[in-house]
Order: structure tokens, then sequence, then C-alpha cells
């Protein structure tokens, strides 16, 4: 069964502060591995897919990394608007398509 | 403005009334999904579309019914519905298959039943 677990539940930090946010992940064959940012009483907006080991990608003060067991969400020097819910989900080889969530990030950035 | 829509976006109703939730794309797209969000829980799907009339079951089917007559819509559909169907609801819609296409999320619709 198709896992993903991501950690920690809660980070609060200071602007300019960075960190990293981890979602391990356990599939049968991984087809993508995706984030998404969630704001209070909205929708999942999408941030990126990962395919491969070693890939990376960047989005302004975010880039995402993947290994063969889990993926980093790197946070460089983060601003209050960067204050989300960073959710993680994985879509395997034997998953049709069906995507699994993890529970998510609660990420909050103090002035 | 390319968009996912839900109505209702707030629901409060009574065990065993049916009770539909609609969803309506207007990027043409091709997949769409509903999903069912609760605390401690992340994110799980319920079922999902590839396109008009062809659908199947995520990972929490139970006590719901979905169709797709039309591309833009996929509407949700709970025949008796029960107390721990109280969630918050997203529906998503991609252009092609999950693993290539982006996911639009809709901005949820927030049942309560008692």
């Amino acid at each position: 069964e198709d896992q993903v677990t991501q950690s920690p539940e809660a980070l609060r930090l200071q602007e300019g502060e960075s960190s990293s946010l981890n979602c391990s992940y356990t599939v049968s064959g991984l087809r993508g591995l995706f984030w998404y940012r969630q704001d209070p009483g909205k929708g999942p907006e999408f941030l990126f897919t990962l395919y491969s080991a070693g890939e990376e990608k960047e989005k302004e003060r975010l880039k995402a990394t993947l290994t063969k067991k889990e993926s980093f969400l790197h946070i460089t020097a983060p601003k209050p608007e960067d204050s989300a819910t960073y959710l993680c989900a994985v879509h395997s080889l034997q998953g049709a398509q069906k995507l699994v969530f993890g529970q998510g990030t609660r990420l909050t950035i103090n002035p | 403005e390319a968009q996912v829509t839900q109505n209702p976006r707030y629901l409060i109703t009574v065990t065993g009334k049916k009770l539909t939730v609609t969803c309506s794309q207007n990027m043409n797209h091709e997949y769409m999904s509903w999903y069912r969000q609760d605390p401690g829980l992340g994110l799980r799907q319920i079922y999902y579309s590839m396109n008009v009339e062809v659908t199947d079951k995520g990972d929490v089917p139970e006590g719901y019914k979905v169709s797709r007559k039309e591309k833009r819509n996929f509407p949700l559909i709970l025949e008796s519905p029960s107390p721990n169907q109280t969630s918050l609801y997203f529906c998503a819609s991609s252009s092609g298959t999950i693993d290539t296409d982006t996911q639009y999320f809709g901005p949820g619709t927030r049942l309560t039943v008692l």
C-alpha cells in the first residue's frame, strides 16, 4: 500500500530563517511526487512535480528535491506570505490515476 | 478566468437526507476527481473520472456516488449521508493524466451531517 508521511506536522520560523520540510514515501514504483501549497479556507495550489531521484525544481524561495525514499521542500529566507500548509502527494505505478497525499506540514513565518 | 467551482460552499444537513455537491470546470479538462480532507488524515481520493462516462473508485468511495455526463461537470452525490461524512470536500481537474498535468482544485465544500 502506498504511504506518504510528512514531518514536522507544524513548523514555526522567523522571517529569513531557512529550513526544510520532509516527505517520506513508500510506493510500488514512483510515477511522480507532487508538492502543493494550501492556504486556510482554500483548495491546494500546485507547486512542483518531481519524477526521478536527483531531480530538483525551484520557484522563488522554494526548492524541491527528490531521493528514492523522500523529498524535501527547502525554504530559503522565508517571508510571512510563505505561511501555509504544504502538502506532498505521490502517484505510483500501481495507483492508476490516484494520488496519495501526506497529512501536510503547517508552516508559520513570523515577521 | 480558468477555474474549478463548487456549490454549495457550506452545507449543514441531517442524516439520511440526499444531497448533491456540484463541481464544474471551464478549462475543457478530461480528468476530474473528488477528495475529502479530514484533520489528521489529509486528503483522500473518493472518485475520479478520466473522461465522460468513465469513472473509477478512489480510496474512500463508500457512501458516495458520482456521474460524468458532461465533460465540464462532475457532481458528488450522497444518497444517505451519515455523520462520518462530515468533512471538507474538494473537486479537482486536470487536462490529462495526473502524473504529467497539473491538477487544479476548487475552493472546497464544508459539509456537516447532523
